[in-house]
């Protein structure tokens, strides 16, 4: 059974504070990938990383940072966290992109406030 | 890049009635559309998916439909039960790929 988790499920900071979101795959993944889930909005992509020190950004990079530096870690880096930046984040992994399994599993999300 | 658009945002339906959910999607390349179910409090999940070399798919009550030329996917769920009642995502891919982009998500409350 693949496992994403995530640190935590809740998470309240302040405003400007470093906020760090961690998430682990026990499956041997090369894709690892962070979400926003806000409501009306779906699911947007912040970053994506294909293999360890890679990543690409997606929709929504700005204020947000990452690091891979294992295979099977994915950080979520807020560098300032600011009040905008209050809502579900979720980590997801998969194999890459071939002709095969493209399934994308998903941890338990993580709901993070900032007052 | 691929822009999907899902609708509707929120859907009502009986117990035992048949629920619906609609996407298209803009890149002619996408040929991967996966549907995830999210349960409150829980990760989305993979409920079924289609390939652009299949027009229909079906799995117990979940079937996907897939029409090519118009860009457009449906999720049907029939004889619903109020354990369907989640939250649904359609999504699109292109083989080789590695990012899906999602839809903006239904909320279908399946009443006892």
């Amino acid at each position: 059974d693949v496992k994403v988790t995530q640190s935590s499920r809740y998470l309240v900071k302040r405003t400007g504070e470093k906020v760090f979101l961690e998430c682990v795959q026990d499956m041997d993944h090369e894709n690892m990938f962070w979400y926003r889930q806000d409501p009306g909005l779906g699911l947007r992509l912040i970053y994506f990383s294909y293999d360890v020190k890679m990543k690409e950004k997606g929709d929504i990079p700005e204020g947000y940072s990452v690091s891979r530096e294992k295979k099977e870690r994915f950080s979520l880096i807020l560098e300032s966290a600011s009040t905008n930046q209050t809502s579900m984040y979720l980590c997801a992994s998969s194999l890459w992109g071939g002709e095969g399994n493209t399934e994308a599993f998903f941890g338990q999300g993580t709901r993070l406030t900032v007052v | 890049g691929e822009n999907v658009e899902q609708h509707p945002s929120t859907l009502s339906v009986q117990e035992g009635d048949s629920a619906v959910i609609k996407c298209t999607y803009s890149d002619s390349a996408s040929n991967y559309f996966p549907w995830y179910k999210q349960e409150l409090g829980k990760g989305p999940q993979l409920i079924i998916d289609i390939r652009s070399n299949v027009g229909e798919k079906k799995d117990q009550r979940i079937a996907v439909t897939l029409n090519k030329t118009a860009k457009h996917f449906s999720l049907h769920i029939t004889e619903t039960q109020p354990e369907d009642s989640a939250v649904y995502f359609c999504a699109a891919l292109e083989t080789g790929a590695n990012n899906l982009f999602f839809g903006t998500g239904t909320r279908l409350t399946v009443i006892p």
